[in-house]
């Protein structure tokens, strides 16, 4: 079976950008959860959904950062307007239940 | 508020040279407790699953333990393509959130 999918694996933009990050989760899982690893703050979950429905989004640094979920098969993570701060490697997870499977992330530089 | 410490930050050893990886965590009713491992430029890799104080898994060289404190990743024999980082995180009561710690950095020479 096919893993977790997550595209661009790597982006490179200018401050005040739009970002957007995509993922195709595992088919089959019901949850799925966005990730954000830096060397400061280590892995930390920014938001997961459980059946295509956001349940809990409190680790979403702040409004300039969004996530949809359309349909079972698709997310995506926006940054709008994006910031230095933002460099990260972002991982999307998905899962039935446990244990979660991660994609291989999008590493992220803001210039 | 779920919290896990992982220790040592980085551990090099030698081809062969056992040792244990430490995770000490608090949370509110433990519904799981999870080891993964990350190798440079990939995401985090499934290891094992523990759900309470006393159980054990193993996998090759990797033998995961787990109290009502602490969980504890041994790693008997180790060679080279081992080195990788070792994370932990815990499935609380809360949901399906995990709390991931910092990780420990193993480097094995051979």
């Amino acid at each position: 079976d096919a893993g977790v999918i997550q595209s661009p694996r790597h982006e490179v933009t200018e401050m005040g950008q739009e970002v957007t990050l995509r993922c195709k989760p595992i088919s089959g899982h019901d949850y799925l959860f966005w990730y954000r690893q830096t060397m400061m703050r280590g892995l930390e979950l920014l938001i997961y959904f459980n059946n295509n429905v956001p349940i809990d989004d409190s680790g979403m640094p702040e409004d300039r950062f969004s996530a949809k979920m359309p349909n079972a098969s698709f997310s995506t993570l926006k940054i709008q307007p994006s910031e230095p701060r933002d460099s990260a490697v972002y991982f999307c997870a998905s899962s039935f239940g446990q244990p979660q499977h991660f994609g291989d992330g999008t590493r992220l530089s803001i210039l | 508020e779920d919290q896990v410490t992982q220790s040592p930050e980085a551990l090099r050893l030698q081809e062969g040279e056992s040792s244990s990886l430490n995770c000490s965590y608090t949370v509110s009713g433990l519904r799981g407790l999870f080891w993964y491992r990350q190798d440079p430029g990939k995401g985090p890799e499934f290891l094992f699953t523990l759900y309470s104080a006393g159980e054990e898994k193993e996998k090759e060289r990797l033998k995961a333990t787990l109290t009502k404190k602490e969980s504890f990743l041994h790693i008997t024999a180790p060679k080279p393509e081992d080195s990788a980082t070792y994370l932990c995180a815990v499935q609380g009561a809360s949901g399906s959130r995990l709390t991931f710690g910092e990780g420990t950095q193993l480097t094995v020479n051979p």
